[in-house]
């Protein structure tokens, strides 16, 4: 059963970088016609999509963050990564990490990973 | 950017109760919609894709319709488990872009 969990630090001072990673499991990861993304959603508010990328490194990026974000991939390892620059207060919420279809919805979720932006 | 507003923003039943919640998009998407349901301190669930195909192990209370840019999810009788957020969210034109959520409480 494919399952997607997200790692990394739950405290990132203003103006450093946010790096999370989300491991997949019990699913091919180069599977083509998938991507694999990431969606925040801030305390109390609504989900906002970040960023895609595929197994081969083709990304698509929210333009609101597009030059703040990278997402990168580790295929042997089954996992990609975010990493989001010069983060404010603002980027504070719970990141989850998602399958997307080959149409774009998201079909299967991670539990989410909170990052708190404080110094 | 296509805007999604759902609406209510909250909605109060009771267990056994028909609801239906609408999501709009600010210009035309097609088929293009995905609806998801999330419980407190959980990731979102597809419910339903394509604005009627609902998810393998869906319950078959969830109804999707809809077409362009205006859309409902009705509930045909509610049950304990489904007082959650539910959001809708676009995937004609990227950014992909998600409403900001219809919260169904007793």
């Amino acid at each position: 059963q494919l399952q997607l969990q997200e790692s990394g630090p739950g405290l990132v001072k203003p103006s450093e970088t946010l790096s999370l990673t989300c491991t997949v499991s019990g699913f091919p990861f180069t599977r083509d016609s998938y991507f694999w993304g990431w969606v925040r959603q801030a305390p109390g508010k609504g989900l906002e999509w970040l960023g895609s990328i595929q197994y081969g490194g083709s990304t698509y990026y929210n333009p609101s963050f597009k030059s703040r974000l990278t997402l990168s991939v580790d295929t042997s390892r089954s996992r990609f990564s975010l990493s989001l620059t010069s983060v404010t207060t603002a980027d504070a919420a719970v990141y989850y990490c998602a399958r997307l279809t080959f149409t774009r919805y998201f079909d299967v979720w991670g539990r989410g990973s909170l990052v708190t932006v404080s110094s | 950017d296509i805007q999604m507003t759902q609406s209510p923003s909250t909605l109060s039943a009771s267990v056994g109760d028909r609801v239906t919640l609408t999501c709009r998009a600010s210009q035309t998407i097609n088929k293009w919609l995905a609806w998801y349901q999330q419980r407190p301190g959980k990731a979102p669930n597809l419910l339903i894709y394509e604005t009627s195909i609902l998810e393998t192990g869906v319950p078959s209370r969830f109804s999707g319709s809809g077409s362009g840019a205006e859309f409902t999810l009705t509930i045909s009788s509610l049950h304990p488990e489904d007082f959650a957020t539910y959001f809708c969210q676009q995937y004609h034109t990227p950014p992909w872009t998600f409403g900001h959520g219809t919260r169904v409480e007793v």
